[in-house]
């Protein structure tokens, strides 16, 4: 495996599941990301994990949980999503130092 | 205020043609990067191209150039020699903040849809 993937590719919930989206990075880089994509709306950054402590959280509600285990691996824990949250969620990847961030392929979610 | 905006929702090109992508950015940080991404149908973001704001000369990657103009903030992305495989949504966006902070926070643009046409 090379760059950066994301599992799984396509994810439909109900309100009331609970699911993850899994990121793992084969680059050798020390901070992921996770954005938000919805239609017609810029890129929206919503969590920063640098080592593996978060950095940032750009405001985002609750039913929204990351966890970065270490510094290969990114997950977003979902629950109780509505139905606005559909969107395509892409992980991305950049080494500390060095500007580039690297993207994912993204998880088109629909909450029904 | 929006900090990236790239006026263009949409472009034809013909294949084989040379094409420019509009951007335009918005900061009042000395020190910046500006990139290009570009994101097929299939939704992954593929970074094609960086210029940061301190380099001298215009960023260039294969058939991709970024002409960058300082003074009036505009960082426009040339493909040269379109290919049908070039059709996609393409972005513009802008890291502020000295070079090697912790976190690379970017700023994305809305997006240009390109259409190449055989």
């Amino acid at each position: 495996e090379t760059g950066v993937t994301q599992t799984p590719r396509h994810l439909v919930m109900g309100m009331t599941n609970k699911k993850s989206l899994k990121c793992e990075q084969h680059l050798g880089h020390n901070a992921m990301y996770w954005y938000k994509q919805s239609a017609k709306k810029p890129l929206e950054l919503m969590f920063v994990y640098n080592f593996k402590e978060q950095t940032e959280n750009n405001s985002v509600p609750s039913r929204f949980s990351p966890e970065c285990p270490n510094s290969s691996h990114l997950f977003l824990h979902l629950h109780t999503l509505q139905p606005e949250d559909s969107a395509l969620y892409l992980c991305a990847s950049s080494q500390e130092r060095t500007d580039t961030q690297y993207f994912g392929p993204g998880t088109r979610l629909t909450v029904l | 205020a929006q900090k990236i905006t790239q006026t263009q929702p949409g472009m034809f090109v013909q294949e084989k043609e040379a094409v420019t992508l509009d951007c335009t950015y918005d900061t009042s940080d000395p020190s910046y990067g500006l990139f290009w991404y570009k994101q097929p149908s299939s939704g992954e973001m593929i970074f094609l191209i960086y210029q940061g704001s301190y380099d001298q000369q215009n960023a260039t990657e294969g058939r991709y150039s970024l002409n960058f103009q300082k003074a009036r903030k505009s960082a426009n992305l040339v493909i040269s020699a379109s290919q049908l495989g070039d059709s996609a949504m393409y972005f513009c966006a802008m890291r502020e903040g000295r070079y090697g902070g912790a976190t690379n926070k970017l700023i994305f643009g809305t997006g240009t849809l390109l259409a190449v046409q055989p």
